[in-house]
C-alpha cells in the first residue's frame, strides 16, 4: 500500500523558513517524480514543486522561484520542501504527492498525481 | 500555461441523480486530463486519468470523456459519499501541472 505521510508544517512568521518532509513507503521510490501541491484555505489546489527520479531536475511555480527548495534522499525515502522568505500568501495545506511525468528511456510521459498525503499545515502570520 | 476552467461551481443534486461536471482547457491537453475527489479535511483522490480511464478502486458510476479542450466527469447515480470537491487536471504541458477551481457537487 502506498503511504506518503508528510510533517515539519507549523507557524511561523513573515520571512521565516520551515522544511517540509514527505516519507514514503509501499512503492520504489527512487522510480518516481514527487511534488508538492498547497492548498490555501477555502481555495483550490495549486502545483507547487516537482522533483525527478535522481533529484537532477526540480520544476517550480513562479511565485516560489528562489524561495523554495524540493530535494529528496532515496536512500530514506523522503522528499523535502525547503521553504524560505514565507509570506501570508504561502499559507496554505502542503501535500506531498507521487508524479509528474515519468522516464523510459529517453521517452518522457506525463503522469497524473496518483497518491497524496495527508498534507502539512504552514500558517504564516505574526 | 494552461488555464483550466470548471463548470458549474456548485452543482446541486439529489441522490440517485445523475451529476455532469465540465472542464475547458484553454489549449489541447490531448487526453492527459485527470479528476481528483476531495472530501472536507481530507487529501484529493484520483478518480480518473488519461480522461477516461478511472483510477484503481473507484466505482464504475463515475466516468470520464472528452479530448483536446473539452472534458466531462459524469456521475451516473450519486451516493452519499459523493458529494465533494471535483478537480481537474492538465498533466499534459508542464510547468506547470494546472487544475481547475473545483466544483463542488452538495445536496
Amino acid at each position: 500500500e502506498v503511504q506518503l505521510l508528510e510533517s515539519g508544517g507549523g507557524l511561523v512568521q513573515p520571512g521565516g523558513s520551515l522544511r517540509l518532509s514527505c516519507a514514503a513507503s509501499g512503492f520504489t521510490f527512487a522510480r518516481f517524480v514527487m511534488s508538492w501541491v498547497r492548498q490555501a484555505p477555502g481555495k483550490g489546489l495549486e502545483w507547487v514543486s516537482s522533483i525527478s527520479e535522481s533529484g537532477g531536475d526540480t520544476y517550480y511555480t513562479d511565485s516560489v522561484k528562489g524561495r523554495f527548495t524540493i530535494s529528496r534522499d532515496n536512500s530514506k525515502n523522503t522528499v523535502y520542501l525547503q521553504v524560505n522568505s514565507l509570506r501570508a500568501e504561502d499559507t496554505a495545506e502542503y501535500y506531498c504527492a507521487k508524479g509528474g511525468f515519468v522516464v523510459r528511456g529517453v521517452i518522457i510521459s506525463p503522469t497524473p498525481f496518483d497518491f497524496w498525503g495527508q498534507g502539512t499545515l504552514v500558517t504564516v502570520s505574526s | 500555461e494552461i488555464v483550466m476552467t470548471q463548470s458549474p461551481a456548485t452543482l446541486s443534486v439529489s441522490p440517485g441523480e445523475r451529476a455532469t461536471l465540465s472542464c475547458r482547457a484553454s489549449q489541447s491537453v490531448s487526453i492527459n486530463l485527470a479528476w481528483y475527489q476531495q472530501k472536507p479535511g481530507q487529501a484529493p483522490r484520483l478518480l480518473i486519468y488519461g480522461a477516461s480511464t478511472r483510477a484503481t478502486g473507484i466505482p464504475a458510476r463515475f466516468s470520464g470523456s472528452g479530448s483536446g479542450t473539452e472534458f466531462t466527469l459524469t456521475i451516473s447515480s450519486l451516493q452519499s459519499e459523493d458529494f465533494a470537491v471535483y478537480y481537474c487536471q492538465q498533466y499534459n504541458n508542464w510547468p506547470p501541472w494546472t487544475f481547475g477551481q473545483g466544483t463542488k457537487v452538495e445536496v
